[in-house]
């Protein structure tokens, strides 16, 4: 079943306290991307990545880091969480040809983080 | 980053009624998409939009993109329950990567059987 799948689901943790939020996906694609989703601001971008290696900020990166060392993987790492940074976060992924079977981001199931 | 403006920000709904929201970009966009976000999932595409003017079907959903380029709006017809989600378009402007999407804030929608 293609799915992109995210660890933990649920994580509350304490300021300062470096935390990484896994992401992997079993479409051989290309792309990714982290969100963060907050009441009535919608979805964020945090950071995407083009491919293996190449990774840019998006609107919102302040705080966080990612890395894409394979394909498949592209965690995002908390270093010093802050209170500011609880929210909802999602992971994506889309082949990304510029079609429309390229644009259908799949979503993962959310990872819901409460920093105290 | 670029802006979208989403309305409504929510609907509550007869169950049988029609629904339309829409969103508004102050730049061109080159492409459209609309979203739902049942509760507790992720995201998932319900219908892309590639041209100006293009009209687009999913079922009983209606999207167009804007002949200006600049806004897109979704329709419902005939609502059922299992509509009720949170409702997001999004965008990618001109000259912006395949990957680099914009969303706007969101339509709660409830449906009231």
């Amino acid at each position: 079943e293609a799915q992109v799948t995210q660890n933990p689901r649920y994580l509350i943790t304490v300021t300062g306290k470096k935390l990484t939020v896994t992401c992997s996906q079993n479409m051989n694609h290309e792309y990714m991307s982290w969100y963060r989703q907050d009441p009535g601001l919608g979805l964020r971008q945090i950071y995407y990545s083009m491919n293996v290696e190449v990774t840019d900020k998006g609107d919102v990166p302040e705080g966080y880091k990612v890395s894409r060392k394979e394909k498949r993987n592209f965690p995002l790492i908390l270093e010093s969480p802050s209170p500011n940074q609880t929210s909802l976060y999602f992971c994506a992924s889309s082949s990304g040809t510029g079609t429309s079977e390229a644009d259908t981001q799949y979503f993962g199931p959310g990872t819901r983080l409460t920093v105290l | 980053g670029q802006q979208l403006n989403q309305s409504p920000q929510s609907m509550f709904i007869q169950e049988g009624e029609d629904v339309s929201m829409n969103c508004t970009s102050s730049s061109i966009f080159n492409t459209w998409l609309w979203y739902k976000q049942d509760p507790g999932e992720g995201p998932v595409l319900l219908i892309a939009l590639y041209k100006a003017g293009e009209l687009t079907s999913n079922g009983r959903l209606t999207a167009q993109f804007g002949i200006t380029r600049k806004d897109s709006f979704l329709n419902i017809s005939a609502s059922i329950p299992s509509d009720v989600g949170i409702y997001f378009c999004a965008g990618r402007p001109t000259g912006a990567g395949s990957y680099q999407l914009t969303f706007g804030k969101g339509t709660k929608l409830s449906v009231i059987p």
